[in-house]
């Protein structure tokens, strides 16, 4: 079965420092991966996505994920964290092996950036 | 840019009342979704369209059900309200890949 996995429910991290928002995955076949980003009372905003290629793909607001197939991982990262990127921050997966267009979201983690 | 909408932001209904949630997106994509959001259970699946007249069962879609007349506009339907389905509900269509959503519909049943 399909399912994401996002460890931490919370990351706190001080301005100006690397932050690192955690996703791991299980799917079978070869994996579509995404991120979202949730501000207060408001939809999500996509991110960024891994579809195929280059393991480091770069995405909105200077958010960056590597993709790890060996360790079934899709970490967020950002060099230089932003008191404006305090946000909820869901994983996504869709398996390509599906007939159809189901996405499965992680729990979400909780990113304060704190001034 | 993609534009999705949702008919309220904010939602208050009574015990037992039928109520109607809806979303258009004005991109033309086949595909459509309705998800509810709670604290610590992220986005769960209730229902999908994958064109006009066209429906799937999500991951709970009991006490819900769904509407696609037109290809831009997909409707929740919760027949008879219930204080259990007090949540945030998403929107989203699908682009090529990735999904865009609505701002969400925060629905309080009393």
């Amino acid at each position: 079965a399909q399912s994401v996995a996002q460890p931490e429910d919370q990351v706190n991290v001080a301005e100006g420092n690397p932050l690192t928002v955690k996703c791991t995955y299980s799917v079978s076949g070869n994996p579509y991966l995404f991120w979202y980003v949730q501000y207060p009372n408001r939809g999500l905003q996509f991110l960024l996505k891994y579809i195929t290629g280059d393991n480091l793909v770069k995405g909105s607001y200077g958010f960056e994920a590597e993709f790890n197939k060996s360790q079934t991982s899709f970490h967020l990262k950002k060099p230089s964290a932003l008191v404006s990127d305090s946000a909820l921050y869901f994983c996504a997966v869709r398996g390509t092996t599906s007939g159809t267009y189901k996405y499965i979201f992680g729990t979400g983690t909780r990113l304060k950036v704190l001034a | 840019d993609v534009k999705v909408t949702q008919s309220s932001r904010y939602l208050v209904k009574r015990t037992g009342e039928k109520v109607f949630l809806e979303c258009v997106q004005d991109m033309d994509h086949e595909n459509m979704f309705w998800y509810r959001q709670d604290p610590g259970l992220g986005l769960r699946l209730i229902y999908f369209s994958y064109d006009v007249k066209m429906k799937e069962k999500g991951d709970i879609p009991e006490g819900y059900s769904v509407s696609r007349e037109k290809k831009e506009r997909f409707s929740l339907i919760l027949e008879s309200a219930s204080t259990n389905q007090t949540s945030m509900y998403l929107c989203a269509s699908l682009g090529i890949y990735e999904q865009y959503f609505g701002p969400g519909t925060r629905l309080t049943v009393t």
